[in-house]
């Protein structure tokens, strides 16, 4: 089982600021099946990058992800105000998992 | 338009069974498995098992083995999640996710998410 570890915890910036969000996996991902969530409070996930580096439909470019191997990283430029969210990590190989996640909060 | 779209909460006596329903539209059910994800109150995503919607085949995180089926009706166009010996550990919003296929990402459709209250 591949397990997802996510850093820092809670990240407190704000708006107009950049976010690095770093996801590790316990093994190397084969493939690029690392895919990245932004969830607000009582919503459903919403999918914002898959295979590593590729953004969902909708999703602005001020997103972007990056990584091989064991270290991914999803890096959020110009925090906007609906940036503020818990953001997960996933590798959906046969047996798919998610990190613990990493709160963006207003600084 | 996908939509994704779950039964309405639940709440439940510890030891019992659970089914949720999962009722897709707008692609071609066979095309895409689904997946079922759970949150528990104030916790992480938790995966929990997917159902390729072709064959009817699920695939079950080890930690649900013995204790979780998934099934689907393909005329209906929907999937089904059962919990079996519940517990107040079980206590969750559980999701429906539409999987990827060629030029379609997995987890880019939700459904809403269904409450499972178990409480005694």
């Amino acid at each position: 089982e591949i397990v997802l570890t996510q850093s820092p915890g809670t990240l407190s910036l704000s708006p107009g600021e950049s976010a690095t969000l770093s996801c590790r996996a316990s093994q190397s991902l084969t493939g690029t099946y690392l895919a990245w969530f932004q969830q607000k409070p009582s919503q459903a996930p919403r999918l914002l990058m898959y295979g590593v580096s590729s953004r969902a439909t909708g999703i602005p470019d001020r997103f972007s992800g990056s990584g091989s191997g064991t270290d991914f990283t999803l890096t959020i430029t110009r925090l906007e105000p609906e940036d503020f969210a818990v953001y997960y990590c996933q590798q959906y190989g046969s047996s798919p998992g998610f990190g613990q996640g990493t709160k963006v909060e207003i600084k | 338009q996908v939509q994704l779209v779950q039964s309405g909460a639940e709440v439940k006596k510890p030891g019992a069974s659970v089914k949720v329903s999962c009722k897709t539209s707008g692609y071609t059910f066979a095309s895409h498995h689904i997946h079922w994800v759970r949150q528990a109150p104030g916790q992480g995503l938790e995966w929990m098992g997917w159902i390729n919607t072709g064959n009817g085949i699920p695939n079950y995180s080890q930690k649900f083995q013995g204790r979780l089926t998934i099934t689907r009706d393909s005329s209906a166009t929907s999937a089904y999640m059962e919990l079996s010996g519940l517990t107040s550990g079980d206590t969750a919003v559980y999701y429906c996710a539409r999987g990827g296929a060629m030029n379609a990402p997995p987890f880019e459709y939700w459904g809403q998410g269904t409450l499972v209250t178990v409480s005694s």
